[in-house]
């Protein structure tokens, strides 16, 4: 068990809806990451935020947005679905933000029909 | 920026079989190296890291990797292998504090024979 833990661990929806996945990082980590993990396009990093900022961005879409609250959970919004975003989303957490390691969680398999 | 490769996609071997899974990394420094694993409906575990110094590390469950600054390289090896090692296995480099900066190889899928 990381410590990480990722809500829910399932979603079906139809294209079009908007969901939203939710993350709690381990206790006392302060930055959080999402990758986004399809089978044609691997591990990719989505978006990171260190103690409630943006901290760096990757290849996510506008339709795509995150968050980190003051208790340093970190919630991924994904609207307008297309068929193409089904992927298990994966959170990660990591202490400061000056290590390179991260402990994931389990991830949100999201299934759009 | 930094980029991963794992030239095999797959990999089968025998269980008692000894195993290497290969990862050559780029990057202009010495880089944070990981080995993470990903069992079939599970999340990244990270069975090895290597930060700096030696350049044999030892991880859990009797794997090891050798860092290979000549080489570029970061190979996961592991003695003898049980059927409990199968799984998606993903070398990773991490460059510094910022997301992007810590990117994942495609991932090399280990089955184990009986």
């Amino acid at each position: 068990d990381s410590g990480v833990t990722q809500t829910p661990k399932h979603l079906i929806t139809a294209t079009g809806q908007r969901v939203t996945l939710r993350c709690s990082p381990r206790s006392g980590d302060l930055s959080v990451y999402w990758y986004q993990q399809s089978l044609d396009q691997g591990l990719q990093f989505l978006i990171q935020y260190y103690n409630g900022e943006e901290r760096a961005k990757g290849n996510i879409l506008e339709r795509f947005s995150a968050q980190q609250f003051p208790d340093l959970h970190s919630e991924l919004n994904l609207s307008s679905l297309e068929l193409g975003d089904s992927a298990l989303y994966f959170c990660a957490s990591s202490p400061t933000s000056d290590t390179g390691e991260l402990f994931f969680g389990e991830g949100s398999r999201l299934t759009v029909l | 920026a930094q980029s991963v490769t794992q030239p095999d996609i797959h990999i089968t071997v025998s269980e008692g079989a000894s195993l290497e899974l290969r990862c050559n990394y780029s990057y202009g420094a010495t880089p944070y190296l990981f080995w993470y694993v990903q069992s079939p409906g599970q999340g990244l575990q990270l069975p090895l890291k290597y930060f700096s110094g030696d350049t044999l590390v030892q991880g859990i469950k009797g794997f090891e990797a050798e860092f290979k600054r000549s080489q570029s390289s970061f190979n996961l090896r592991k003695p003898s292998v049980h059927w409990s090692d199968a799984a998606e296995y993903f070398c990773a480099v991490g460059a510094s504090n910022y997301g992007q900066n810590f990117v994942f190889g495609p991932g090399t899928r280990l089955s184990v024979l009986p």
